[in-house]
């Protein structure tokens, strides 16, 4: 079946700094890939649409400068949260779509951010 | 206001137990998926519906969709304790097939 790979699972950074997570899908290709935010206990909140070769897709009240996210190839979506802040600590999580036009999504394993 | 509403937010059942949980909408749901997480992993899929009145089953869980595309239930026939988790459900509202819209998940607890 299809996989996504979500690396890290978890990481601690320092304020300020800037944090890379990587999303892949290993065994198809994905025209669009989701990245998700999820707080304790809430809902997956949709950060942004990626699209490969094309800019993300934004959803309301996310900020494009601090989220910033590629989508380079068929198989591989990066989101970096720039200049991390505490409130920026969260777990974050990632989905693929195939390109065959399939109506599944995958799920990456999620990736733990801890700002301190 | 949320766009999904999943209930109950929580439940304890005892292992062999039947259970069902919802999720509903004021939309029309184009496309339901009903996933399973544990804290802080990934989701695991769990079944897709998107025709009206459709109903799947795989092992001991059935999920429905009513005929107007604005409900969905998950039912677990005998509980057991591999069944604990979060039981999220997420739609496509929009009919674009674009993304997915999630409700805030169930956690389910089964006693041994």
């Amino acid at each position: 079946g299809a996989v996504v790979s979500q690396h890290p699972s978890w990481v601690i950074c320092k304020s300020g700094t800037s944090v890379k997570i990587e999303c892949r899908s290993l065994d198809f290709q994905a025209t669009t890939m989701f990245w998700y935010r999820q707080f304790p206990k809430q809902s997956l909140m949709l950060m942004a649409t990626s699209n490969e070769g094309s800019k993300a897709t934004y959803e309301q009240g996310v900020e494009k400068d601090k989220f910033l996210i590629n989508h380079a190839s068929l198989t591989l979506s990066t989101l970096t949260v720039t200049s991390a802040h505490p409130e920026d600590s969260s777990f974050y999580i990632c989905s693929a779509r195939e390109m065959s036009g399939g109506f599944g999504y995958t799920f990456g394993s999620g990736t733990r951010l801890t700002v301190v | 206001s949320q766009e999904l509403e999943q209930s109950p937010q929580s439940l304890i059942v005892q292992e062999g137990k039947n259970l069902t949980i919802n999720c509903t909408s004021s939309k029309t749901l184009y496309g339901l998926y009903w996933y399973k997480q544990k804290y802080g992993e990934g989701l695991i899929f769990l079944m897709m519906l998107q025709k009206g009145g459709e109903e799947k089953s795989h092992e001991k869980i059935t999920a429905k969709l009513d005929e107007k595309k604005q409900q969905s239930s998950l039912h677990i026939t005998a509980s057991q304790p591999s069944h604990a988790g979060i039981y999220l459900c997420g739609a496509d509202i929009t009919g674009a097939n674009s993304k997915l819209t999630f409700g805030k998940g169930i956690t389910l607890s089964v006693r041994p």
